[in-house]
């Protein structure tokens, strides 16, 4: 029962660079979600999927691309890395529009 | 849009008492309302949610949670505290026609003494 994996655990990068946090669910779920959690702010929604290549922008996509050619792997790419995206990033999946999400452990993104 | 508030930052109860996790929202229509649970360094757990029927809605770990439209809250309770309920708890609203706007409170810190 893997679930739901999130690579890398901790990142750090610099501003200006891209990269890309990967997300794989092993349940086939259709639903996918990227979220960041900053204190203070609880978690927001960068951005969701709702079936392979279908996705859609959250509260706060700005700086973000997604894509999803396969139903389990939902990666997040910061084409150029700020300092405001320094955060703690979380994926989820859920199986239906109103079943529970999901998540993964988390990325801990640092940019200097 | 909706949005959800959590008015306590922390929350303290002794072991063996019960437990009491505020929760307000605001959202057009008729809303989906769910409690997560996070434990350090991992992400969130489904404790439960209310879709509609009975506004008593039982969860995970003995927890339930009472959804009252005209107080547009929905409070987790637990009866009786244990010391391994510690953790950061968060709830979430979201509309029924919009699975794409999730909006989860800021959270709250719940620490259990023995």
């Amino acid at each position: 029962d893997a679930g739901i994996t999130q690579s890398p655990r901790y990142k750090i990068t610099e501003t200006g660079r891209q990269v890309t946090l990967m997300c794989h669910q092993t349940w086939s779920h259709s639903y996918m979600f990227w979220y960041r959690q900053d204190l203070g702010h609880g978690l927001r929604l960068i951005y969701y999927s709702a079936a392979a290549d279908i996705t859609d922008k959250g509260e706060v996509p700005d700086g973000y691309v997604v894509s999803r050619s396969k139903t389990e792997n939902f990666p997040l790419t910061l084409e150029s890395a700020t300092r405001s995206q320094t955060s703690v990033y979380f994926c989820a999946s859920s199986r239906g529009e109103i079943q529970p999400q999901h998540f993964g452990d988390g990325t801990r993104l640092s940019i200097l | 849009a909706q949005s959800v508030a959590q008015p306590e930052d922390q929350v303290n109860v002794a072991e063996g008492n019960p437990l009491t996790v505020k929760c307000t929202y605001s959202v057009s229509g008729n809303p989906y309302l769910f409690w997560y649970v996070q434990y350090p360094n991992r992400g969130l757990q489904f404790l439960l949610k209310y879709i509609t029927g009975d506004n008593l809605v039982k969860g995970s770990y003995g927890f339930e949670a009472e959804f009252n439209k005209s107080q547009t809250s929905f409070h987790l309770k637990k009866p009786s505290a244990l010391v391994s309920d510690s953790a950061l708890y968060f709830c979430a609203v979201r509309p029924p026609y919009n699975n794409n706007d999730m909006r989860f409170g800021a959270g709250t810190r719940l620490t259990v003494k023995p």
